[in-house]
């Protein structure tokens, strides 16, 4: 199965820092890499999908950029609601898998 | 609007059966897969299995084969996931959220699974 490695597993930053989210895949994955985002109690929420394609309502200061085995997720100015943590999963080959993924801390 | 809603918490004992429920509304079942996920008390997310709500077609994770059965009922517009001979590292919340050919893209509220002697 693909394993995906979510780097840093802790991002502590300030209000309006950029925060940059790392996702490594064991195999190339395409483009079929999404993004979460799961807020302490709260199921999960989809940010992006196919790499770098926002969802629904999704403000644009997240954007995802990579494809192959090296994708970002970037946050361009935190903000205190972005506290959460974020995974990865991706939808290239059976079984699909998650990340183990980052926590992002507001200073 | 277009949602899921999950049945509710769930206790049960070691070697028992759950079945889980997950109602759709806002949008016609079988035009989407719905894919289970758990996740254990302080954990990360764990993808489980998916179902086709158009065929019945399924793929599943190689540690639940055997011990998971999905189904759907397009007449109710629920899916369902039954996870037989529960032990203890079951414990878990379990999610099902719709697969779109993009991403998983609108999720249940959670079932909260309680396996405990």
């Amino acid at each position: 199965e693909i394993v995906l490695t979510q780097s840093p597993a802790t991002l502590s930053l300030s209000p309006g820092e950029r925060a940059t989210l790392s996702c490594r895949a064991s195999q190339s994955v395409a483009g079929y890499l999404a993004w979460y985002q799961q807020k302490p109690g709260q199921a999960p929420r989809l940010l992006i999908y196919d790499a770098s394609n926002r969802a629904t309502g999704i403000p644009a200061r997240f954007s995802g950029s990579g494809s192959g085995t090296d994708f970002t997720l970037t946050i361009s100015s935190l903000e205190p609601e972005d506290l959460a943590v974020y995974y990865c999963h991706q939808r290239s080959d059976w079984p699909e898998t998650f990340g183990q993924g980052t926590k992002v801390e507001i200073k | 609007q277009v949602q899921l809603v999950q049945s509710g918490a769930e206790v049960k004992k070691p070697g028992a059966s759950v079945k889980v429920s997950c109602k759709a509304s806002g949008y016609t079942l079988n035009i989407h897969g719905i894919t289970w996920v758990r996740q254990a008390p302080g954990q990360g997310l764990e993808w489980m299995a998916w179902i086709s709500a158009y065929n019945g077609n399924t793929n599943y994770a190689q540690r639940f084969r055997g011990r998971v059965t999905m189904t759907t009922d397009t007449s109710t517009s629920t899916a369902y996931m039954e996870l037989r001979s529960l032990r203890s590292d079951d414990t878990a919340v379990y999610y099902c959220a719709r697969a779109t050919s993009h991403a998983l893209d609108i999720w249940g509220q959670g079932t909260m699974v309680t396996v405990s002697s």
